[in-house]
């Protein structure tokens, strides 16, 4: 089946612009994370989704960092007033909610990332 | 919290011999542990995990990982270092019932021929 899916794989922006990364989950996974992977960094926890609402967002570094998921499925990570310290490649992973036979061992399904470069 | 070290940051190995790559954690409370691999402009693969089971956690692609409490340690291993698995590794640490991930700094792991 089709594995986690984000667009764009690249995109390069000026400093100050607004920009927005796009996660489609695994179907049927009900939580949904983002993190950021600096380069030679391994990545970094941003935010967690569990259906709509956002669980945990102690990862965001600052309030220029937003994220939704008005349907439960697709994410939108977006980034204002962007800065040349936010190049990184945004991954974002999902997990299927457990039940009687799926684990909460917290296995994530990752994406192949967007990398973001601000000029 | 938790948090995980790997130690160095670039390992060398000639094909076929012995792959070790070292993983350190911390946490308070009992964790769940993970290897991943990254291969070049691609996203994280699972190769196994460690959920309080058996210490010893076999994976993919002939990689193993042994959990030892004592040593608060979660090294990979493989018998044989193919060429295909020249890649980068993450060790990630996840306490049970939280939801994110912590992730060390990552390994790059070279072949030679």
């Amino acid at each position: 089946g089709a594995g986690v899916s984000q667009t764009p794989s690249n995109k390069v922006t000026e400093k100050g612009k607004y920009v927005e990364l796009r996660c489609d989950p695994i179907s049927g996974h009900t939580a949904l994370y983002w993190y950021r992977q600096s380069l030679g960094q391994g990545p970094e926890f941003l935010i967690y989704f569990q259906g709509t609402g956002a669980a945990d967002d102690s990862g965001l570094p600052n309030d220029r960092f937003f994220a939704v998921r008005p349907e439960g499925s697709v994410s939108t990570l977006k980034i204002q007033r962007t800065e040349r310290g936010d190049s990184a490649v945004y991954l974002c992973a999902s997990r299927p909610h457990p039940g009687p036979y799926i684990p909460i061992y917290n296995e994530q399904f990752f994406g192949p990332g967007t990398r973001l470069t601000v000029l | 919290a938790q948090s995980v070290t790997q130690l160095g940051s670039h390992v060398s190995v000639s094909e076929g011999a012995l792959v070790l790559l070292r993983c350190n954690y911390s946490s308070s409370v009992p964790p769940y542990l993970f290897w991943y691999v990254q291969y070049p402009n691609q996203g994280l693969q699972l190769l196994l995990k460690y959920t309080s089971a058996a210490t010893l956690v076999k994976g993919i692609n002939g990689f193993e990982a042994e959990f030892k409490k004592s040593e608060t340690s979660f090294h990979l291993t493989k018998p044989s270092a193919h060429m295909s698995d020249a890649a980068e590794y993450f060790c990630a640490v996840s306490a049970q019932g939280a939801q994110k991930l912590v992730f060390g700094q990552g390994t790059r792991l070279t072949i030679n021929p």
